[in-house]
């Protein structure tokens, strides 16, 4: 049963920590995403890759955020320093092609606590 | 730029009951629309999409959504409820070319007995 898999699913960090959470798309999905999730703000879009490029990461905070896709395998969000703020569900999605059939596969989240 | 507007952000439904969850978009050409669902502690699962023909299309778990251009609207419906389907619903838009969806902020469905 494919899959995208996260890790951790938990995370309590105190603040100015550094987080790295991690993603693993399912297998031939070329198309990966990470979004945050907050009760204020919803669902955000923070980056996506094709291909293992960056196409877009217009939505994550530069100064303390990076993303990166070592392999195809594998995706990182990466948050140093932490922050109170940064408190939030970060799911990760994968998708098959360029089309845009619309059909993400969403990771099970990993729900990060900044103390 | 699109957007997605989900005026309802919390509805109780009796189980048996009809369904309908309300989505308006606002984008320039013909958008692709989506409706996810996302169950406690869990990722988003697709339910249904609308990419172009038929307005009313239907999806998993028997839901169905119709297309209205006039209304830009994407309601979601239900005729039964069931109480497994107690969960967030979220509208999303998208466009053809573009993978980045915008997705509404969500519909939390809770089911009484």
């Amino acid at each position: 049963d494919a899959r995208v898999t996260q890790t951790p699913r938990h995370k309590v960090t105190e603040m100015g920590q550094e987080v790295t959470m991690r993603c693993q798309p399912i297998l031939g999905h070329n198309t990966v995403f990470w979004y945050r999730q907050t009760m204020m703000q919803g669902l955000e879009l923070l980056a996506y890759f094709r291909n293992r490029a960056p196409l877009d990461d217009s939505g994550m905070p530069k100064d303390r955020f990076s993303a990166e896709m070592p392999d195809a395998t594998l995706a990182t969000l990466k948050i140093q320093p932490s922050e109170p703020r940064d408190s939030a569900v970060y799911f990760c999605a994968s998708s098959r092609d360029r089309a845009n059939t619309g059909e993400l596969f969403f990771g099970e989240g990993s729900r990060l606590t900044v103390l | 730029a699109q957007s997605v507007t989900q005026p309802d952000i919390h509805i109780t439904v009796s189980e048996g009951a009809s369904l309908e969850l309300r989505c308006n978009y606002s984008y320039g050409a013909t958008p692709y629309l989506f409706w996810y669902v996302q169950s406690p502690g869990q990722g988003l699962q697709l339910l249904l999409k609308y990419f172009s023909g038929d307005t009313l299309v239907q999806g998993i778990k028997g839901f169905e959504a119709e297309f209205k251009r006039s209304q830009s609207s994407f309601n979601l419906r239900k005729p039964s409820v069931h109480w497994s389907d107690a969960a967030e619903y979220f509208c999303a838009v998208g466009n053809f070319g573009n993978e980045k969806l915008t997705f509404g902020t969500g519909t939390r469905l809770t089911i009484i007995p």
